[in-house]
């Protein structure tokens, strides 16, 4: 079957890093996607991976490595804004999306 | 902004009635696809559209169908509806054809609850 695996709630302090771990098991697969989501909002898009090795935009990075079916995303200098829900994707040899619960981060002062 | 717009935000209807849910993407876009999204869960993917032919569907019962138009405007339909359909529904559109790896823009979704 098809699984993504990410943590349910996280806490980090202001201004510091947190690493947000996703873990996946998909039929083929054509990259993996980082959503952020804030409450009662829709997700929007923060990444992509399809190749292994780090991708940096700006205090958001994300990592992948396919043969470990493995991605983090990892927020740098964080702000209060910052909380919300990061929700992973992996898409399948189909093209369509299959997505983790969300990990909820919680930032405080 | 994503330029994607769903309409209406919120809806309230009761056990057995039928619903439409309506979502505008952006222009040229001619991927949409539907899902829905319980409370402190990931989206669950109940089908996509491309140029106004079905691309592929989730585990979602005949009762949820959809359409696409060729104005970029798009449906969901839910009969009979259950209490269990009770969630925030999206729509997200992506500009791509058939089978590309292609990023998924949301709108902000409309937020139905079943009585």
């Amino acid at each position: 079957g098809q699984n993504i695996d990410q943590p349910t709630e996280m806490t980090a302090t202001e201004g510091a890093i947190v690493q947000i771990n996703c873990t996946y098991q998909t039929s083929g697969f054509n990259g993996l996607f980082w959503y952020q989501q804030h409450a009662g909002e829709a997700p929007t898009f923060l990444s992509y991976n399809v190749l292994d090795g780090l991708e940096e935009k700006g205090r958001f990075s994300s990592f992948l490595s396919r043969s470990k079916g493995y991605s983090y995303l990892l927020l740098k200098e964080l702000q209060m804004k910052d909380s919300a829900s990061y929700l992973c994707a992996a898409m399948d040899s189909n093209y369509q999306l299959i997505w983790g619960a969300g990990t909820k981060l919680i930032i405080k002062p | 902004e994503t330029g994607v717009t769903q309409s209406p935000t919120h809806l309230i209807k009761t056990r057995g009635q039928q619903v439409t849910l309506r979502c505008s993407s952006q222009s040229g876009h001619n991927t949409v696809s539907w899902y829905q999204q319980a409370l402190g869960q990931g989206p669950q993917f109940i089908f996509q559209y491309y140029r106004e032919e079905e691309n592929g569907r989730g585990n979602f019962p005949p009762r949820f169908s959809g359409l696409q138009f060729p104005n970029y405007s798009s449906e969901l339909n839910v009969n009979a509806l259950e209490l269990d359909d009770s969630a925030l529904y999206l729509c997200a559109s992506s500009l791509g054809g058939l089978r590309q790896q292609e990023t998924q823009y949301f709108g902000p979704g409309t937020r139905l609850l079943v009585l």
